[in-house]
């Protein structure tokens, strides 16, 4: 079936560092990829999405793109600041519906060190 | 404008008890998705409510139950509860597509947290 892989956690970094966080999936045909981020206490948000091939999504300074080759999703961002620690999560979507189901990986805690 | 809500918060249970989680979608949305995030891991699909009825089911047993209001909002029923049901609790509510950033998505509540004992 299909499923998502995350780099494990916890990152550590410093404020102004450059991140990423890996991700690849498993699927059959063209799913849609996402990142949400989870603050603590908080539901989850959504950071950014790319529904095809070599579309990149950006938001708030972070970016990835959708890879069909390597199947893969890397989330980067080029200065970290403390506000964006929290838990980032990698989730693909399969068909064009904003109805289907989001299939998740094991989330990537970030932690930002003044 | 509010977005999507939860009830309760918290939640404390036994096992074999039966607990009811309360969800509300956010304004103009009206479908409704229930996912399980145990404690350190990824939300998991348990199901999705549209127009009244279970439109999709991911692989959780029967003792999840669900239904949805005409008003769109949504319960999650778990019966006979096990040590292991207890994580958090999230409901997500969609977006009618449109082309906006936020269309074609799903957005998330903050969750109940159930602990069973």
């Amino acid at each position: 079936g299909d499923s998502v892989t995350q780099m494990e956690g916890p990152v550590t970094l410093s404020e102004e560092a450059f991140l990423t966080i890996n991700c690849t999936y498993t699927a059959t045909g063209y799913p849609s990829l996402f990142w949400y981020v989870q603050y603590p206490g908080e539901g989850l948000q959504l950071l950014l999405k790319a529904t095809k091939a070599d579309d990149k999504g950006s938001n708030k300074g972070f970016e990835a793109t959708y890879r069909k080759e390597t199947t893969s999703f890397h989330l980067e961002k080029g200065s970290v600041q403390v506000s964006d620690s929290a838990v980032y999560f990698c989730a693909l979507r399969q068909g064009s519906s904003n109805t289907g189901k989001l299939i998740f990986g094991q989330g990537t805690t970030l932690q930002v060190k003044p | 404008d509010a977005g999507v809500t939860q009830s309760p918060t918290h939640l404390i249970k036994t096992r074999g008890q039966q607990v009811t989680l309360r969800c509300s979608p956010k304004s103009g949305h009206d479908t409704v998705s229930w996912y399980q995030q145990a404690l350190g891991q990824g939300p998991q699909f348990i199901f999705q409510y549209y127009e009244e009825e279970e439109r999709q089911r991911g692989n959780f047993p029967d003792r999840f139950s669900g239904h949805q209001f005409p008003n769109y909002s949504s319960e999650l029923n778990v019966n006979a509860l096990l040590l292991g049901d207890s994580a958090l609790y999230l409901c997500a509510s969609s977006f009618p597509s449109g082309g906006a950033f936020l269309a074609d998505t799903q957005y998330f509540g903050p969750g109940t947290r159930l602990t069973v004992l």
